[in-house]
């Protein structure tokens, strides 16, 4: 299975400040259609998961701009540019380039 | 508008089993596969497997192999997750999602808690 390990697992973040979250592979996640399914979801207290980046860099619809994705292989990255009291939650990056789908362990922003 | 709506939350006993739907609405559901995925109690996310509703093909993660088992009913346009020889370490939130994987098309989630 391809284990996805994320980094910080908790970030306390001032309002209006950026935050960045990483995660990496157990192996490349290029799929042999020439695809990256690395995406990034966000789920708040009580919720489902929300959708927010997909392979990689792409925003999912009525996603705000200050999200961002990029990456490549094995190393990917979240960035807010500028975070917001509603962007607290916990971020989880995971891939469905393999089976089985697997998920990094979540990371916890938080507002300091 | 897209919808899942999961049934409800269950208590079971362990090594008993229970059974998940998930009914879809807003799209035709057999043009997309459902997955399963599960979360422990402030625990992290945990894919379960997938399920083709047309064909009815599926394919589950190992962990979960012998004790899993999704279905569907395409008259009702409902999918089901059957998790039998149920423990304690099975008590979470299981959610359905559908293709392509992810979505941002996911159930409100059902409790199960096994408990003796």
């Amino acid at each position: 299975d391809i284990v996805m390990t994320q980094t910080p697992l908790s970030s306390p973040v001032t309002l209006g400040q950026p935050a960045s979250i990483s995660c990496r592979s157990s192996q490349s996640l290029v799929h042999s259609d020439g695809n990256t399914y690395l995406s990034w979801l966000q789920q708040r207290p009580g919720q489902p998961p929300r959708l927010l980046i997909y392979k990689i860099s792409n925003r999912f619809s009525g996603v705000p701009d200050r999200f961002s994705g990029s990456g490549a292989g094995t190393d990917f990255t979240l960035k807010i540019s500028g975070v917001e009291a509603e962007d607290v939650g916990i971020y989880y990056c995971t891939q469905a380039t393999q089976f089985p789908y697997t998920f990094g362990q979540g990371t916890k922003l938080e507002i300091k | 508008q897209v919808q899942l709506v999961q049934s409800g939350a269950e208590v079971k006993k362990p090594g008993a089993s229970v059974k998940v739907s998930c009914k879809a609405s807003g799209y035709t559901f057999t043009t997309y596969d459902i997955h399963w995925v599960r979360q422990a109690t402030g625990q992290g996310l945990e894919w379960m497997g997938w399920m083709n509703p047309h064909s009815g093909n599926t394919g589950y993660a190992q962990k979960f192999q012998g004790r899993v088992t999704m279905t569907r009913d395409t008259s009702i346009s409902t999918a089901y997750m059957e998790l039998s020889s149920l423990r304690s370490e099975d008590t979470a939130v299981y959610y359905c999602t559908r293709s392509p994987y992810p979505s941002d098309y996911w159930g409100q989630g059902a409790l199960v808690t096994v408990s003796s």
